[in-house]
Protein backbone atom coordinates (compact mmCIF):
# COMPACT_ATOMS: atom_id res chain seq x y z
CA UNK A 1 0.00 0.00 0.00
CA UNK A 2 1.24 3.62 -0.45
CA UNK A 3 2.37 5.49 2.46
CA UNK A 4 3.91 9.31 2.96
CA UNK A 5 6.63 10.32 4.94
CA UNK A 6 7.15 13.81 6.20
CA UNK A 7 10.53 13.93 8.26
CA UNK A 8 10.01 16.99 10.21
CA UNK A 9 6.88 17.18 12.71
CA UNK A 10 7.76 20.87 14.08
CA UNK A 11 10.15 23.21 11.79
CA UNK A 12 11.06 26.22 13.70
CA UNK A 13 12.43 29.30 11.62
CA UNK A 14 13.22 33.19 11.51
CA UNK A 15 11.71 34.88 9.09
CA UNK A 16 13.81 35.17 5.97
CA UNK A 17 15.50 32.05 6.27
CA UNK A 18 15.30 29.47 4.02
CA UNK A 19 12.64 26.63 3.90
CA UNK A 20 13.24 22.98 2.77
CA UNK A 21 10.84 20.24 3.76
CA UNK A 22 10.95 16.75 3.25
CA UNK A 23 8.21 14.32 2.16
CA UNK A 24 9.16 10.63 0.73
CA UNK A 25 6.40 8.13 -0.38
CA UNK A 26 6.63 4.30 -0.26
CA UNK A 27 4.75 3.35 -3.65
CA UNK A 28 6.59 2.35 -6.48
CA UNK A 29 3.94 3.21 -9.44
CA UNK A 30 2.83 6.29 -11.33
CA UNK A 31 1.59 8.77 -8.47
CA UNK A 32 0.69 12.46 -8.50
CA UNK A 33 2.54 14.00 -5.98
CA UNK A 34 0.65 17.64 -3.98
CA UNK A 35 1.45 19.88 -0.91
CA UNK A 36 -1.34 21.21 1.12
CA UNK A 37 -1.20 23.80 3.68
CA UNK A 38 -3.70 24.83 6.13
CA UNK A 39 -2.90 28.11 8.17
CA UNK A 40 -4.61 28.47 11.56
CA UNK A 41 -8.05 27.74 11.80
CA UNK A 42 -8.42 27.57 8.10
CA UNK A 43 -9.45 25.05 5.06
CA UNK A 44 -6.56 22.91 3.54
CA UNK A 45 -5.42 25.13 0.65
CA UNK A 46 -3.67 23.67 -2.43
CA UNK A 47 0.32 24.49 -2.69
CA UNK A 48 1.55 23.00 -5.48
CA UNK A 49 1.16 19.73 -7.86
CA UNK A 50 3.50 17.53 -9.61
CA UNK A 51 1.84 14.85 -12.55
CA UNK A 52 4.77 14.52 -14.81
CA UNK A 53 7.45 16.40 -16.74
CA UNK A 54 9.61 19.14 -15.37
CA UNK A 55 10.44 17.93 -12.39
CA UNK A 56 10.81 21.43 -10.35
CA UNK A 57 7.01 22.76 -10.01
CA UNK A 58 6.36 26.07 -8.58
CA UNK A 59 3.72 26.37 -6.73
CA UNK A 60 1.78 29.85 -4.82
CA UNK A 61 3.18 32.04 -2.66
CA UNK A 62 6.84 31.46 -3.68
CA UNK A 63 6.97 27.71 -3.23
CA UNK A 64 8.39 25.25 -5.17
CA UNK A 65 9.36 21.11 -4.41
CA UNK A 66 11.18 19.04 -6.70
CA UNK A 67 10.68 15.42 -7.54
CA UNK A 68 13.33 13.06 -7.33
CA UNK A 69 12.26 9.72 -9.09
CA UNK A 70 15.57 7.73 -7.96
CA UNK A 71 14.67 8.98 -4.11
CA UNK A 72 10.73 8.80 -4.18
CA UNK A 73 11.17 12.20 -2.54
CA UNK A 74 8.90 15.11 -3.36
CA UNK A 75 10.51 17.97 -1.10
CA UNK A 76 9.25 21.48 -0.05
CA UNK A 77 11.26 24.81 -0.17
CA UNK A 78 10.87 28.09 -0.15
CA UNK A 79 14.17 30.83 -0.54
CA UNK A 80 12.68 33.12 2.44
CA UNK A 81 9.71 32.43 4.48
CA UNK A 82 7.22 35.27 6.33
CA UNK A 83 5.67 35.13 9.51
CA UNK A 84 2.32 34.45 7.70
CA UNK A 85 3.93 31.23 6.27
CA UNK A 86 2.97 29.49 10.19
CA UNK A 87 0.65 26.67 8.84
CA UNK A 88 0.75 23.01 8.56
CA UNK A 89 1.84 21.81 5.56
CA UNK A 90 0.87 18.50 4.60
CA UNK A 91 2.24 16.12 1.20
CA UNK A 92 0.07 14.32 -0.29
CA UNK A 93 -0.04 11.45 -3.40
CA UNK A 94 -2.44 9.91 -5.13
CA UNK A 95 -2.21 6.79 -7.09
CA UNK A 96 -5.04 5.86 -9.64
CA UNK A 97 -8.19 4.45 -8.37
CA UNK A 98 -8.02 5.19 -4.93
CA UNK A 99 -8.26 8.66 -2.98
CA UNK A 100 -5.38 11.47 -1.54
CA UNK A 101 -3.40 10.16 1.05
CA UNK A 102 -1.38 12.49 3.37
CA UNK A 103 1.17 12.58 5.25
CA UNK A 104 1.32 13.39 8.88
CA UNK A 105 1.76 17.01 7.97
CA UNK A 106 4.76 19.49 9.36
CA UNK A 107 4.17 22.33 11.53
CA UNK A 108 5.84 25.54 10.59
CA UNK A 109 6.67 28.42 12.92
CA UNK A 110 8.03 31.08 11.66
CA UNK A 111 9.09 33.78 14.32
CA UNK A 112 9.39 37.60 13.43
CA UNK B 1 -17.86 29.43 -8.44
CA UNK B 2 -14.75 27.51 -7.16
CA UNK B 3 -15.59 26.73 -3.70
CA UNK B 4 -17.01 23.74 -1.75
CA UNK B 5 -19.22 24.90 0.89
CA UNK B 6 -20.11 23.34 4.24
CA UNK B 7 -22.94 23.60 6.51
CA UNK B 8 -22.92 24.10 9.73
CA UNK B 9 -19.55 25.58 10.30
CA UNK B 10 -19.97 24.01 14.12
CA UNK B 11 -22.01 21.65 15.76
CA UNK B 12 -22.25 20.32 19.31
CA UNK B 13 -24.45 17.29 19.51
CA UNK B 14 -25.44 14.84 22.08
CA UNK B 15 -24.43 10.68 21.87
CA UNK B 16 -28.57 10.22 21.13
CA UNK B 17 -28.70 12.99 18.98
CA UNK B 18 -29.32 12.84 14.65
CA UNK B 19 -27.71 15.45 12.92
CA UNK B 20 -26.52 15.97 9.09
CA UNK B 21 -23.70 17.62 7.98
CA UNK B 22 -23.91 19.25 4.08
CA UNK B 23 -21.31 19.97 1.57
CA UNK B 24 -22.30 21.46 -2.06
CA UNK B 25 -19.86 22.49 -4.94
CA UNK B 26 -20.92 24.17 -8.39
CA UNK B 27 -18.07 23.70 -10.15
CA UNK B 28 -18.71 20.35 -12.25
CA UNK B 29 -16.64 18.10 -10.11
CA UNK B 30 -17.80 14.38 -10.34
CA UNK B 31 -16.04 13.07 -7.70
CA UNK B 32 -16.76 14.19 -3.80
CA UNK B 33 -15.31 12.86 -0.37
CA UNK B 34 -15.78 13.01 3.31
CA UNK B 35 -12.34 13.14 5.61
CA UNK B 36 -12.30 13.31 9.41
CA UNK B 37 -9.31 15.43 10.69
CA UNK B 38 -8.17 15.64 14.75
CA UNK B 39 -6.35 18.10 15.66
CA UNK B 40 -2.59 18.36 14.68
CA UNK B 41 -3.24 15.21 12.72
CA UNK B 42 -3.52 14.61 8.76
CA UNK B 43 -7.13 14.44 7.11
CA UNK B 44 -8.08 10.97 7.47
CA UNK B 45 -10.33 9.15 4.22
CA UNK B 46 -13.57 8.23 5.72
CA UNK B 47 -16.01 7.58 1.81
CA UNK B 48 -15.48 8.68 -1.69
CA UNK B 49 -18.33 9.29 -4.22
CA UNK B 50 -17.71 9.09 -7.92
CA UNK B 51 -20.18 10.11 -10.27
CA UNK B 52 -22.96 9.64 -7.23
CA UNK B 53 -22.27 5.99 -6.44
CA UNK B 54 -19.81 5.02 -3.35
CA UNK B 55 -16.69 3.97 -4.34
CA UNK B 56 -14.58 3.93 -1.42
CA UNK B 57 -15.56 2.87 2.22
CA UNK B 58 -12.74 3.16 4.86
CA UNK B 59 -14.33 1.16 7.60
CA UNK B 60 -16.36 3.79 8.76
CA UNK B 61 -18.49 3.05 11.87
CA UNK B 62 -22.25 2.16 10.87
CA UNK B 63 -23.04 5.75 12.82
CA UNK B 64 -21.56 7.95 10.16
CA UNK B 65 -23.88 7.41 6.72
CA UNK B 66 -22.93 9.03 3.76
CA UNK B 67 -25.47 10.41 0.94
CA UNK B 68 -25.00 11.86 -2.62
CA UNK B 69 -28.44 13.51 -3.40
CA UNK B 70 -27.30 14.56 -6.88
CA UNK B 71 -23.36 15.83 -8.80
CA UNK B 72 -23.40 18.66 -6.36
CA UNK B 73 -24.91 18.02 -2.98
CA UNK B 74 -23.13 15.47 0.05
CA UNK B 75 -24.47 14.65 3.13
CA UNK B 76 -23.00 12.73 6.18
CA UNK B 77 -25.46 11.26 8.76
CA UNK B 78 -24.92 11.14 11.95
CA UNK B 79 -26.08 9.04 14.59
CA UNK B 80 -25.42 7.62 18.19
CA UNK B 81 -22.19 8.99 18.18
CA UNK B 82 -19.27 9.13 20.62
CA UNK B 83 -17.25 11.59 21.98
CA UNK B 84 -14.33 10.12 19.97
CA UNK B 85 -15.62 11.25 17.17
CA UNK B 86 -15.60 14.64 17.68
CA UNK B 87 -13.41 16.00 14.72
CA UNK B 88 -13.18 18.27 11.90
CA UNK B 89 -14.80 17.21 9.32
CA UNK B 90 -14.16 18.20 5.80
CA UNK B 91 -15.58 17.70 2.10
CA UNK B 92 -13.54 18.15 -0.83
CA UNK B 93 -14.38 17.41 -4.28
CA UNK B 94 -12.10 16.83 -7.65
CA UNK B 95 -12.47 16.47 -11.14
CA UNK B 96 -13.76 12.68 -12.81
CA UNK B 97 -12.49 9.75 -10.49
CA UNK B 98 -10.87 9.62 -7.67
CA UNK B 99 -9.14 13.08 -8.60
CA UNK B 100 -5.79 13.40 -9.88
CA UNK B 101 -5.81 16.53 -10.43
CA UNK B 102 -6.29 17.70 -6.55
CA UNK B 103 -8.72 18.40 -5.05
CA UNK B 104 -10.56 21.13 -3.60
CA UNK B 105 -11.37 21.37 0.05
CA UNK B 106 -14.62 22.87 2.51
CA UNK B 107 -13.29 24.83 5.49
CA UNK B 108 -15.22 22.00 7.18
CA UNK B 109 -17.63 21.23 10.31
CA UNK B 110 -16.00 21.42 13.23
CA UNK B 111 -18.16 18.66 15.45
CA UNK B 112 -18.30 18.35 19.30
CA UNK B 113 -19.99 15.02 20.37
CA UNK B 114 -21.12 15.36 23.98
Amino acid sequence: AQSVSQHNHHVILSEAASLELGCNYSYGGTVNLFWYVQYPGQHLQLLLKYFSGDPLVKGIKGFEAEFIKSKFSFNLRKPSVQWSDTAEYFCAIHQAGTALIFGKGTTLSVSS
Amino acid sequence: DTEVTQTPKHLVMGMTNKKSLKCEQHMGHRAMYWYKQKAKKPPELMFVYSYEKLSINESVPSRFSPECPNSSLLNLHLHALQPEDSALYLCASSQGGTGGNGYTFGSGTRLTVV
